[in-house]
């Protein structure tokens, strides 16, 4: 079975700009989470979609959006980039079967804003 | 409150040598998941092993074994026989059984070396 894939890995814009990212879940996994990671923040939740819906939203400002299509594929989207977003944006698949599950990452796209 | 707290900024480890890295997590649902992932210098997150919440036995995957401790809310890993593939950044990360919940809170990590 594949993995989380992520596109594209690595990305530099420039502020003001913005930028999609996309995510291909593991097949079967109806749920894609986004997280950004950075130095000083660590691991921080953006959001969660579950059937094109969103289910969960972190502590993110509006230029941060997201949405899933109905074969569970989703993109996320940063408009107006700000230096401070720079960072590693991983995605994560699960089942969301109902219970605790597992959430099996992608590589990662590294955004850098100049 | 923290919910997870790695309290080992940095570890160095003999190579072949156990190793313990902790986790110590708040939350007052009695239903809950643990989870250590480990996260090598390309980047990408990479599940190593699970615990629920009202799992009779800890949990082992091969080299990787979970202390826990359920009244005193730690959930350890411990890798056996260390290798110089394990250096990595390891981070434990707590799941709440919210409705359609698929959070994960992580630590702030620990970067385990090992050394030759």
């Amino acid at each position: 079975k594949a993995g989380v894939t992520q596109t594209p890995r690595y990305l530099i814009k420039t502020r003001g700009q913005q930028v999609t990212l996309s995510c291909s879940p593991i097949s079967g996994h109806r749920s894609v989470s986004w997280y950004q990671q950075t130095p000083g923040q660590g691991l921080q939740f953006l959001f969660e979609y579950f059937s094109e819906t969103q289910r969960n939203k972190g502590n993110f400002p509006g230029r941060f959006s997201g949405r899933q299509f109905s074969n569970s594929r989703s993109e996320m989207n940063v408009s107006t980039l700000e230096l401070g977003d720079s960072a590693l944006y991983l995605c994560a698949s699960s089942l969301a079967a109902g219970g605790v599950n597992e959430q099996f990452f992608g590589p990662g796209t590294r955004l850098t804003v100049l | 409150a923290q919910k997870i707290t790695q309290t080992q900024p940095g570890m160095f480890v003999q190579e072949k040598e156990a190793v313990t890295l902790d986790c110590t997590y708040d939350t007052s649902d009695p239903s809950y998941g643990l989870f250590w992932y480990k996260q090598p210098s390309s980047g990408e997150m990479i599940f190593l092993i699970y615990q629920g919440s009202y799992d009779q036995q800890n949990a082992t995957e091969g080299r990787y074994s979970l202390n826990f401790q359920k009244a005193r809310k730690s959930a350890n890993l411990v890798i056996s026989a260390s290798q110089l593939g394990d250096s990595a950044m390891y981070f434990c990360a707590l799941k709440e059984p919210y409705f359609g919940n698929e959070k994960l809170t992580f630590g702030t990590g620990t970067r385990l070396t090992i050394i030759p």
